[in-house]
């Protein structure tokens, strides 16, 4: 059964500060895709990345990166120099069965200036 | 214009009311989903469909039924809500085109209280 695990289910950061927000999925599934969205308090979900199992490189956009890592099943993601505007519910997802998504329960991110 | 839009985006209704919500793509998509977002769990997924005659239970579909009028539309209906059934709920759409993930674009979600 495919799993998504968020540990942090809250993180309160300084503006400027480097953050890291953990990911961690379980599957049996030797092709899967892993992804990334955030939900600002607006509510609604936007898309960030989107990154399959065979491509083990790092992605940076920005002050966004991405660091996949299948030895210990990880897809955490990293917000540099985080502002204000970062605040957000981040969500890591897996796929599943083609185009089915399992989602983590979220991480809260709290910037203060 | 988004491209995915949910109606209503904010309701209030009694236990035991019959409620519809809609869901409506300019993106040309095939695949169609419904999810519910309760706190600490993430998003789950009620129903999905593939195409107009193809309409799939998702993880939690007790107590929810759905309609695929048209490529463009998906409906999720509560016979008889429930408070329990009180959650944010998103539509997604993505391209079934491929033989690859896509990738789910969300609807702005409707806020949904059952009294």
């Amino acid at each position: 059964a495919q799993k998504v695990t968020q540990a942090q289910t809250e993180i309160s950061v300084v503006e400027k500060e480097d953050v890291t927000l953990d990911c961690v999925y379980e599957t049996r599934d030797t092709t899967y895709y892993l992804f990334w969205y955030k939900q600002p308090p607006s509510g609604e979900l936007v898309f960030l990345i989107r990154r399959n199992s065979f491509d083990e490189q790092n992605e940076i956009s920005g002050r966004y990166s991405w660091n996949f890592q299948k030895s210990t099943s990880s897809f955490n993601f990293t917000i540099t120099a985080s502002q204000v505007v970062d605040s957000a519910v981040y969500f890591c997802a897996l796929s599943w069965a083609g185009n089915m998504l399992t989602f983590g329960g979220g991480t809260r991110l709290m910037v203060k200036p | 214009d988004a491209d995915v839009t949910q109606t209503p985006r904010n309701r209030i209704t009694k236990t035991g009311k019959r409620i519809m919500l809609e869901c409506s793509q300019t993106k040309g998509h095939d695949r169609m989903y419904w999810y519910r977002q309760d706190p600490g769990l993430g998003l789950r997924l009620i129903y999905y469909s593939f195409d107009v005659k193809d309409i799939n239970k998702g993880e939690i579909s007790d107590g929810y039924s759905v309609s695929r009028q048209a490529q463009a539309k998906f409906s999720l209906s509560l016979e008889s809500a429930i408070p329990n059934q009180t959650a944010l709920y998103f539509c997604a759409t993505s391209d079934g085109d491929r033989m690859i993930t896509d990738t789910q674009y969300f609807g702005p979600g409707t806020r949904l209280t059952v009294l």
